[in-house]
């Protein structure tokens, strides 16, 4: 089916480890984006990317990396996880900007850094 | 900087009670305005939008219009549902950000039988 998938849905990791929660979206969208969202925070944005090969920051990257080799594809790498990076995960898809940029979203991934 | 501010909740209703849930923002340009809705366990699903002042979006029953004298976006639904209890995002895009939307940091609402 078309959509944006997100995996996995649950993960549990240790603190210092390498992880990488995987985006995948089957329409082609130019825009891709991750966020996160805590409770009092909302959602606040890690990376973006316009196309492939080309990504951005956000307002909080730190202690994330991400990569866009193909246009479906779009990975978010916590090189050495921390507590404070226990969040749900989200990944979101857009075709363009201002009125063409309404957010097409996966189903999250809930991150837990123990 | 853009910005916006949502009403703080939760907001818990009755079932075909009226609901209001404020939304202002702060852009510097002329934003296209979003509201999405999170069901529990789910992503954000756009609800409705609107790209220029005046425009009302409408969307399940819910309505929202764009004014841009009082820089607001208020979402409103005359008769409320169960089904409607969820988490309420408003947010903005403009056409020079990149595609990147600003979000409020959203409202619950609950409603009873």
């Amino acid at each position: 089916d078309a959509g944006i998938t997100q995996s996995p849905r649950y993960k549990i990791t240790e603190t210092g480890r390498q992880v990488t929660l995987m985006c995948h979206q089957t329409w082609s969208h130019s825009y891709m984006f991750w966020y996160r969202q805590d409770l009092g925070h909302g959602l606040r944005l890690i990376y973006y990317s316009a196309a492939a090969d080309i990504t951005d920051k956000g307002e909080v990257p730190d202690g994330y990396v991400v990569s866009r080799s193909k246009t479906e594809n779009f990975p978010l790498t916590l090189e050495s996880a921390t507590r404070s990076q226990t969040s749900v995960y989200f990944c979101a898809s857009s075709t363009g900007t201002g009125e063409n940029s309404p957010l097409h979203f996966g189903n999250g991934t809930r991150l837990t850094v123990t | 900087g853009n910005s916006v501010t949502q009403m703080e909740g939760p907001v818990t209703l009755s079932e075909e009670a009226f609901l209001t849930i404020n939304c202002t923002y702060t852009a510097t340009g002329y934003p296209s305005l979003f509201w999405y809705v999170q069901y529990p366990g789910e992503g954000l699903q756009l609800l409705l939008k609107a790209t220029k002042a005046d425009d009302k979006g409408s969307n399940k029953g819910f309505e929202a219009t764009y004014r841009k004298e009082t820089t607001s976006f208020h979402l409103e639904k005359g008769s409320v549902q169960v089904s409607d209890s969820a988490v309420y995002f408003c947010a903005l895009s403009l056409n020079t950000n990149a595609g990147k939307s600003t979000f409020g940091d959203g409202t619950t609402l609950t409603v009873k039988p």
